[in-house]
């Protein structure tokens, strides 16, 4: 158990949906990833936040947002969902996520969606 | 941009017998960490060992190891006494040392079986 907790762990909805991810970082984290796992794409990252601000952007579609709460969670909106968004959402936190990369991101179980 | 290559989609290995995973990798920086995560069925990322490119030395965990070739951008995994549940996907990651917030760039990943 990495101590990350995301919810819900499956999903399943239709084309043109919107859904939110949630993520609960370890316990003093302040810097939170999300990454996608899908099977032609393999694993990428797609937004960064520390202490409740954006801090680096990846391969991230319009159509998704995300933000960090002060209580430190953190969301992943996806919206007009198709049915390319169907993968493994990871989040991952760590420690400070700031400069150097020497710092290890823990990451949780997964979200698993299926866009139908 | 960095990348990271796993040239083997599919390793097989007996039980009690070592097995190599090999990763290459591109990148014009000098200061970076690379990183082994397992993915075993249940879909979880777990960190199975890490090394700071300034290390000469190889980093061991237990009964996983590297071998890191700094010249050659190579960074491959050894793993000793095979048990059934290493039985998993391993992702090899890199991630820059650069200030800032670089997130964890991923190869495609090798599948590892492991007979009983």
């Amino acid at each position: 158990d990495s101590g990350v907790t995301q919810t819900p762990k499956h999903l399943i909805t239709a084309t043109g949906q919107r859904v939110t991810l949630r993520c609960s970082p370890r316990s003093g984290d302040l810097s939170v990833y999300w990454y996608q796992q899908s099977l032609d794409q393999g694993l990428q990252f797609l937004i960064q936040y520390y202490n409740g601000e954006e801090r680096a952007k990846g391969n991230i579609l319009e159509r998704f947002s995300a933000q960090q709460f002060p209580d430190l969670h953190s969301e992943l909106n996806l919206s007009s969902l198709e049915l390319g968004d169907s993968a493994l959402y990871f989040c991952a936190s760590s420690l400070r996520g700031g400069a150097g990369g020497w710092e290890t991101q823990y990451f949780g179980p997964g979200t698993r969606l299926l866009v139908l | 941009a960095q990348t990271v290559t796993q040239s083997q989609p599919e390793m097989s290995v007996q039980e009690a017998e070592t097995v190599t995973l090999s990763c290459t990798y591109d990148t014009s920086e000098s200061d970076y960490y690379l990183f082994w995560y397992k993915q075993p069925p249940s879909r979880q990322m777990i960190l199975v060992i890490r090394q700071e490119a300034y290390k000469q030395q190889n980093a061991t965990e237990n009964r996983f190891s590297v071998n890191f070739q700094k010249a050659a951008k190579s960074f491959s995994l050894k793993i000793s006494d095979s048990q059934l549940g290493d039985a998993a996907m391993y992702f090899c990651a890199y991630r820059s040392d650069l200030s800032g917030n670089t997130p964890l760039v991923f190869g495609k990943g090798t599948r590892l079986s492991v007979i009983a």
